[in-house]
């Protein structure tokens, strides 16, 4: 069974960091795209980031880029985001999926919750 | 990027009713089309990939049609956990694509 749990959410002041982890179980975890969707209060989907199953492809939208920076550690099965620079509208759930780069995002995870505000 | 956009963005029906939502890309995306539900509360569930094949243990009430830009989800008679908001996605090109969701509430 294909298991995907997400932590490190939580509430940080604007311009902060903070360090999203999914830990990735039941598939072979480096063989496949990784991506971070992340769903605004009330709102619908949106990409924020993929990575290859090798880890040397990587997308971002103008909106994070510069400030956001997925990784992956395949030894581990986990997949990681790390958010600087944080602000009021990165305030959303923050799901990991399995998919991405062409693949549908298949399953996942519960998300964490992220909230900017001072 | 390519836009998603679908209609309608709500949708009120009841129990046994027939529902179709639609969904229209930006550009020729052939049948990279994904259908997502998602339930209050709780992470969105993968329904069915390249516009029509159903993922496994999606119920067979649930179809979908289409290719290039115009696609469609029909739900045949509908179920009381059927109620929630579904999403399209284009799988076509980085980065994917969702459309705005559709949310289907009971009459």
């Amino acid at each position: 069974e294909v298991q995907l749990v997400e932590s490190g959410g939580g509430l940080v002041q604007p311009g902060g960091s903070l360090r999203l982890s999914c830990v990735a179980s039941g598939f072979t975890f480096s063989r496949y795209a990784m991506s971070w969707v992340r769903q605004a209060p009330g709102k619908g989907l949106d990409g924020v980031s993929v990575i290859s199953g090798s880890g040397g492809t990587i997308y971002y939208p103008d909106s994070v880029k510069g400030r956001f920076t997925i990784s992956r550690d395949n030894s581990k099965n986990t997949l990681y985001l790390q958010m600087n620079s944080l602000r009021a509208e990165d305030t959303a759930v923050y799901y990991c999926a399995k998919g991405g780069l062409g693949s549908p995002e298949d399953y996942w995870g519960q998300g964490t919750l992220v909230t900017v505000s001072s | 990027d390519i836009q998603m956009t679908q209609s309608p963005s709500s949708l009120s029906a009841s129990v046994g009713d027939r529902v179709i939502i639609t969904c229209r890309a930006s550009q020729n995306i052939s049948n990279y089309l994904n259908w997502y539900q998602q339930r209050p509360g709780k992470a969105p569930k993968f329904l069915m990939f390249a516009a029509s094949s159903l993922q496994s243990g999606v119920p067979s009430r649930f179809s979908g049609s289409g290719s290039g830009t115009d696609f469609s989800l029909t739900i045949s008679s509908l179920q009381p956990e059927d109620f929630a908001t579904y999403y399209c996605e284009q799988s076509y090109s980085t980065p994917h694509t969702f459309g705005q969701g559709t949310k289907l509430e009971i009459k």
